[in-house]
């Protein structure tokens, strides 16, 4: 495993209010990822960083921002949660461009 | 857009045989595919990667076949075990920079003891 955990696991919010997930790896990985999965979607890139303060849209990417102060640690924040953002987000790594993403064990918002 | 998909949404097997699980992608520029596996509750897992380069590749009870004729992909699993249920995800992904992976929708693999 490349060591990656999110924070929190679970989360339970209002519409309108500001969420951040966090996302912290251990292993020196130069790319970050986060995914949202659905049902019937699988998994739907948000945001992605190819390095420090280096981040770029993914196809998802809409009322999500993401900021990357250190290598170790990916954030994505959602500035007003509305209730289509209810979903599970993914954290992975990839060591270099290519290959293997690691993933982390997810973390399940509800917004009400 | 571009998207990657599976034929059958799940799949149930008995233990002790082998399983199939196809995927179709559509991007004729993917070059790198990878199959994930994901567990109840967890994040997926790297199984198998094949290059475009190829078309068979084979790891320990895993094999992945590659068909850019047909733009199809499959995953054998030999000699199936309950610990093998769970979905499955193909995904692609092409060479420009960075690699970004698009994913399937997966399927469900059903293991009867």
């Amino acid at each position: 495993d490349a060591g990656i955990t999110q924070s929190p696991r679970h989360k339970v919010t209002e519409t309108g209010t500001p969420v951040t997930l966090r996302c912290h790896q251990t292993e020196n990985h130069r790319y970050m990822y986060w995914y949202r999965q659905d049902p019937g979607h699988g998994l739907r890139l948000i945001h992605y960083s190819y390095g420090v303060k280096d981040t770029d849209k993914g196809e998802v990417s809409d009322g999500y921002s993401v900021s990357r102060s250190k290598t170790e640690d990916f954030l994505l924040t959602l500035e007003s949660a509305t209730s289509s953002q209810t979903s599970v987000y993914f954290c992975a790594t990839q060591k270099g461009g290519t290959g293997e993403l690691f993933f982390g064990e997810g973390s399940r918002l509800t917004v009400l | 857009g571009e998207s990657v998909g599976l034929h059958l949404p799940t799949l149930s097997v008995q233990e002790g045989d082998n399983s199939i699980i196809n995927c179709a992608y559509s991007n004729s520029a993917s070059d790198y595919f990878i199959w994930y596996k994901q567990e109840s509750g967890k994040g997926p897992q790297f199984i198998i990667d094949i290059r475009s380069n190829m078309d068979k590749r084979q790891g320990q009870r895993v094999t992945v076949l590659l068909n850019k004729t047909v733009k199809h992909l499959s995953l054998q699993i030999a000699a199936t075990q309950p610990g093998d249920s769970a979905v499955y995800f193909c995904a692609e992904s092409y060479s420009g920079g960075y690699q970004k992976v698009t994913f399937g929708t997966g399927t469900k693999l059903q293991v009867i003891p």
